[in-house]
């Protein structure tokens, strides 16, 4: 079956730890997006790719970091620079930037 | 940066009522639109898209929506819920520059 994988499902970190959240996919996509979702505020993008070996920010990048270095996968670095690191973590992918989305079922990240 | 309204954040309705869910941006350029809705319990999935042409677009399961430019909106319509519709949407924009957004959600609870 094609789609997006993102692991773990849950995942808890100390503060002041970095955390890397995976997502591959087998859609053959160029694009790829991660996006935060929290309560009442629907999904705010923090990074996205149109190609391997290029990313831009989106909103919310200050505190992430990413990496392309294949086409399939786009893992997302929490680092300890993000104040508020709690939330859910949705990864997406698309043909192209433009066009319709396919989303993963999500990583949600606790602070212990 | 543009921003994405949906006006209601909770409905709640009766089976066989009708639906219509507000959404509307502030961009003024050319914009591709998206629906998006996630059932509980599944991952987000397209509803419908528009691109261009005919503004009133229909996706699946009954669903239309309708691109008003001059009104800047693209509200979400169905004529007749069922239980089976509860479930949060999502309206989505993304500029020509790739600038893209999500509204913050609308759930919405169909009581059988």
């Amino acid at each position: 079956d094609g789609g997006i994988t993102q692991s773990p499902k849950y995942l808890f970190r100390k503060e002041g730890q970095n955390v890397t959240l995976s997502c591959e996919q087998n859609l053959n996509h160029d694009a790829m997006y991660w996006y935060r979702q929290d309560p009442g505020q629907g999904l705010r993008l923090i990074y996205y790719s149109q190609i391997v070996n290029d990313f831009q920010k989106g909103d919310i990048a200050e505190g992430y970091s990413v990496s392309r270095e294949k086409k399939e996968s786009f893992p997302l670095t929490v680092t300890s620079a993000q104040k508020n690191p709690t939330a859910f973590y949705l990864c997406a992918s698309s043909m192209a930037v433009k066009q319709p989305q396919h989303f993963g079922d999500g990583t949600r990240l606790s602070i212990l | 940066a543009q921003s994405v309204s949906q006006h209601n954040h909770h409905v709640i309705l009766s089976e066989a009522a009708s639906l219509e869910l507000g959404c509307n941006y502030s961009y003024g350029g050319t914009v591709n639109l998206f629906w998006y809705v996630q059932y509980p319990g599944q991952h987000l999935q397209l509803l419908l898209k528009y691109f261009s042409g005919d503004p009133l677009v229909k996706g699946i399961k009954g669903f239309e929506a309708e691109f008003i430019k001059s009104k800047f909106s693209f509200n979400l319509r169905k004529p007749s819920v069922q239980w089976s519709d509860t479930a949060e949407y999502f309206c989505a924009v993304i500029e020509d520059n790739n600038d893209m957004r999500f509204g913050a959600g609308t759930r919405l609870t169909v009581k059988p």
